[in-house]
């Protein structure tokens, strides 16, 4: 079974904290996917990977930043964290050439 | 672009109803398209996709869903349903690299 893992299931920061979220996929998928989820917006894709060291913008990049620095592990980052990035992240793996996405538990980050 | 358009936000039937959630796509190739399902508190777990072949497609759960190219409609369908149904579901299409673009969801309530 493809498991992927988020390290917090729910975190809270303040304004202006720097915060990181983390994923880990054991099933050596090339690419990884990271998404925010609000209530009547569906799942948003903020950015994706499809290699080590490799990045690409999704559709809401905007304070956001991502590292891929092993395959297995892809970690999202909030430079400056603000309360309108109070969400529930989600992060997801594939392999290269199916169609099939696999996703995490999500984190639910609050920023007061 | 591509996008997906989920028309009802809330549904509520009955516990052994049937049930058809609507989703409209629009994107301009042949799309694959996928129907996931999140539980209170989880993540997202794959109930059927399509890419080619029997437009009628099998899923797990007892789900299916019929892919019908001049509606530009992905219908999710069960002939019964079971109170452990309630949850959200998400309708999604995905074009080139494995992006996928979801809808806003449709929240399924079961009345017992």
């Amino acid at each position: 079974d493809v498991k992927v893992t988020q390290s917090s299931r729910y975190l809270v920061k303040r304004t202006g904290e720097k915060v990181f979220l983390e994923c880990v996929q054991d099933m050596d998928h090339e690419n990884m996917f990271w998404y925010r989820q609000d209530p009547g917006l569906g799942l948003r894709l903020i950015y994706f990977s499809y290699d080590v060291k490799m990045k690409e913008k999704g559709d809401i990049p905007e304070g956001y930043s991502v590292s891929r620095e092993k395959k297995e592990r892809f970690s999202l980052i909030l430079e400056s964290a603000s309360t309108n990035q109070t969400s529930m992240y989600l992060c997801a793996s594939i392999l290269s050439g199916s169609e099939e996405q696999f996703f995490g538990p999500g984190t639910r980050l609050t920023v007061l | 672009a591509q996008s997906v358009t989920q028309p009802d936000i809330h549904i509520t039937v009955s516990e052994g109803a049937s049930l058809e959630l609507r989703c409209n796509y629009s994107y301009g190739a042949t799309p694959y398209l996928f129907w996931y399902v999140q539980s209170p508190g989880q993540g997202l777990q794959l109930l059927l996709k399509y890419f080619s072949g029997d437009t009628l497609v099998q899923g797990i759960k007892g789900f299916e869903a019929e892919f019908k190219r001049s509606q530009s409609s992905f219908n999710l369908r069960k002939p019964s349903v079971h109170w452990s149904d309630a949850a959200e579901y998400f309708c999604a299409v995905t074009g080139t690299a494995s992006k996928l673009t979801f809808g806003t969801g449709t929240r399924l309530q079961v009345t017992l």
